[in-house]
């Protein structure tokens, strides 16, 4: 069945570092490609997207790339600042799967 | 404006017991969802509903029974609660069927907490 495993957590940087949060995934056909995001104490709420290869997902300077050829879609920002800090769920939804299916979390902290 | 709504947020009962989570969305979305997100952070999707009609039960206990009276709402009544059964419970809706590019919107959550 279709799967999706990110790097594991937690992830803890420095306000202004590179982030890059690794995701791989295992599906047939072309599914569609997320990031979610969960901030303490709340919901998860859609942070970026891709539902083609090759197309780049981008939001709050956030991106990802769906990479078909290396069953990928990693998260990265050029300069995390500590709002960031949260809880990041990549995810994908198959080809008439009908249901997302979620990585495990990356938690990642971002100290001042 | 809340796009989606549970109540309550937090809810502490004893085994045994039986209660119930109401869930509203006023995005006149088709589909709504429940998940379960564990102490690890793992989410997993419990039940989907599309214009009130169950579309995913991803092998959950019979104790768990959801119930949509209407395209807003998916209520999630569960019978003889389990120490197992503590967890945070979300919410989702979305315009179509996942298995698409359709964005879900998620609850706040409820925290289950069972003694």
């Amino acid at each position: 069945g279709d799967s999706v495993t990110q790097m594991e957590g937690p992830v803890t940087l420095s306000e202004e570092a590179f982030l890059t949060i690794n995701c791989t995934y295992t599906a047939t056909g072309y599914p569609s490609l997320f990031w979610y995001v969960q901030y303490p104490g709340e919901g998860l709420q859609l942070l970026l997207k891709a539902t083609k290869a090759d197309d780049k997902g981008s939001n709050k300077g956030f991106e990802a790339t769906y990479r078909k050829e290396t069953t990928s879609f990693h998260l990265e920002k050029g300069s995390v600042q500590v709002s960031d800090s949260a809880v990041y769920f990549c995810a994908l939804s198959g080809q008439g799967a009908q249901k997302l299916v979620f990585g495990q979390g990356t938690r990642l902290t971002i100290n001042p | 404006d809340t796009a989606v709504s549970q109540t309550p947020k937090y809810l502490v009962t004893q085994m045994g017991n039986d209660k119930s989570i109401k869930c509203e969305q006023n995005l006149g979305h088709d589909t709504m969802y429940w998940y379960k997100q564990d102490s690890k952070k793992f989410l997993k999707i419990m039940f989907s509903y599309n214009n009130k009609e169950l579309i995913i039960n991803e092998t959950v206990p019979n104790r768990f029974s959801p119930k949509s009276p209407d395209k807003a709402h998916l209520n999630l009544h569960i019978n003889s609660l389990e120490l197992g059964d503590s967890a945070v419970y979300f919410c989702a809706s979305s315009q179509g069927l996942a298995g698409s590019s359709y964005e879900q919107y998620f609850g706040p959550g409820t925290r289950l907490t069972v003694t």
